[in-house]
């Protein structure tokens, strides 16, 4: 079946730290991969994708590469930011594209 | 920049009365989801919308549940005879098309609480 797994939170950085949350996958075919972002009292915004292997989605300093042999689309940022607070989920749609199957979401605070 | 739209944001019911939870996809989009989050677990894909009928639905998405497009922009979940373990997040989402690659845009959630 399909299934996202992320790492547990909630994840607690000083600002400019490095960020990594780590996100691995099952899933049949050929899966589309994605993380959102949900800022406190708002929707999922689309942050990143990458829709096939070894692809590098990037968007406002954050980064995840697409990694078919460890089945991995880890999220990592450089130096972090107070803004950046929010959660993220890591997300993948499958071939049919009907249905995205979600992880439990990360939540991340960054204090100055 | 268009946005998905729900309302409302928060809704308490008693248990056993019906909700209807409304949402504005973007307007040039053509299909239409609901998912779920309850509390501490994942996002529960519920059902996809599609040229006025329901081209997926999850196990979770039984009788208790249907869904409608009344008019041109609305889409709205209907859950019956609430349950206690309906209590959720309730996320709206719309694309454009369908297709592995193929970005949904998601609502702010309505957050139901059912006592």
């Amino acid at each position: 079946g399909n299934s996202v797994t992320q790492m547990e939170g909630p994840v607690t950085l000083s600002e400019e730290a490095f960020l990594t949350i780590n996100c691995t996958y099952t899933a049949t075919g050929y899966p589309s991969l994605f993380w959102y972002v949900q800022y406190p009292g708002e929707g999922l915004q689309l942050l990143l994708k990458a829709t096939k292997a070894d692809d590098k989605g990037s968007n406002k300093g954050f980064e995840a590469t697409y990694r078919k042999e460890t089945t991995s689309f880890h999220l990592e940022k450089g130096s972090v930011q107070v803004s950046d607070s929010a959660v993220y989920f890591c997300a993948l749609n499958t071939n049919t594209g009907n249905q995205f199957y979600f992880g439990t979401g990360t939540s991340l605070t960054v204090i100055p | 920049e268009p946005e998905v739209t729900q309302t409302p944001s928060h809704q308490v019911t008693q248990m056993g009365q019906e909700v209807i939870l409304r949402c504005v996809p973007i307007s040039n989009h053509l299909y239409f989801y609901w998912y779920r989050q309850i509390l501490g677990q994942k996002v529960e894909f519920l059902v996809s919308f599609y040229n006025n009928e329901i081209s997926e639905k999850s196990e979770i998405f039984d009788d208790q549940f249907s869904v409608e497009r009344p008019d041109g922009s609305n889409f709205t979940l209907k859950i019956r005879s609430t349950k206690l373990e309906d209590s959720a997040m309730y996320f709206c989402a719309s694309s454009v098309k369908r297709g592995s690659q193929e970005t949904q845009y998601f609502g702010p959630g309505t957050r139901l609480l059912v006592l």
